[in-house]
């Protein structure tokens, strides 16, 4: 079964602070995906990557950098927290042959304020 | 650009009532068009998807149909539960090696028993 988890599950921030999300995945999967969830827009990619080392910008990924230091751990981090980033963030994971079957983690509330 | 239409935010249902998620989808390549189910508190999961080749996608009593003609992908049950209550969202995969998914803005199933 695959194995996704985030911390925190819940965070309240600053605007102005820092915040790293944190996902580890346990599927030796190669690829991961870090998402927010809004209502009316769906899920919206920010970041990605395929292997350790790697990051590539998704579709929205002002305001946010991304860190894979091991096959298992990707990491969203908020430099400079804003309002406009509170959110669900969810976090996934794929191989790299099945690419549409991607497997999510329980998601980060996060509130800026 | 790729893009995926669910007009419907929210459908309320009687159990045993027919189900029927609208989606549309435009892009320029051959697509794999999913769906995603998110129950409450979790993160989304694959529920099925369709590719050209087969042009049906069948699972847990659900089904969706992949019609060119009218770049449609229509999500349908014939007999709902209270248990399937959840937020249903549509999916493009866009045929890139990471696989990099382009998500609807979901459709959220209300089953009333």
């Amino acid at each position: 079964e695959a194995a996704v988890t985030q911390s925190p599950r819940n965070k309240v921030a600053v605007t102005g602070g820092k915040v790293t999300l944190s996902c580890n995945q346990t599927n030796n999967h190669n690829n991961m995906y870090w998402y927010r969830q809004d209502t009316g827009h769906g899920l919206r990619l920010i970041h990605y990557s395929y292997g350790a080392g790697s990051t590539e910008k998704g579709d929205i990924p002002d305001g946010y950098k991304a860190s894979r230091p091991s096959q298992e751990n990707f990491s969203l981090i908020l430099e400079l927290a804003t309002p406009s980033q509170t959110s669900v963030y969810f976090c996934a994971s794929g191989e790299q042959g099945a690419r549409d079957t991607q497997y999510f983690g329980p998601g980060t509330r996060l509130l800026v304020l | 650009g790729d893009s995926v239409t669910q007009k419907q935010g929210q459908v309320t249902l009687s159990e045993d009532d027919f189900l029927f998620i609208n989606c549309t989808y435009s892009t320029t390549t051959y697509p794999t068009l999913l769906w995603y189910v998110q129950y409450l508190g979790q993160g989304p999961q694959l529920l099925l998807k369709v590719t050209t080749a087969n042009n049906k996608g069948i699972s847990r009593g659900f089904e969706a149909t992949y019609d060119k003609g009218t770049t449609s992908f229509h999500l349908q049950k014939a007999s709902v539960q209270e248990s399937d209550s959840a937020v249903y969202f549509c999916a493009l995969e866009r045929g890139s090696a990471l696989g990099r998914l382009h998500f609807g803005a979901g459709t959220q199933l209300i089953v009333i028993p």
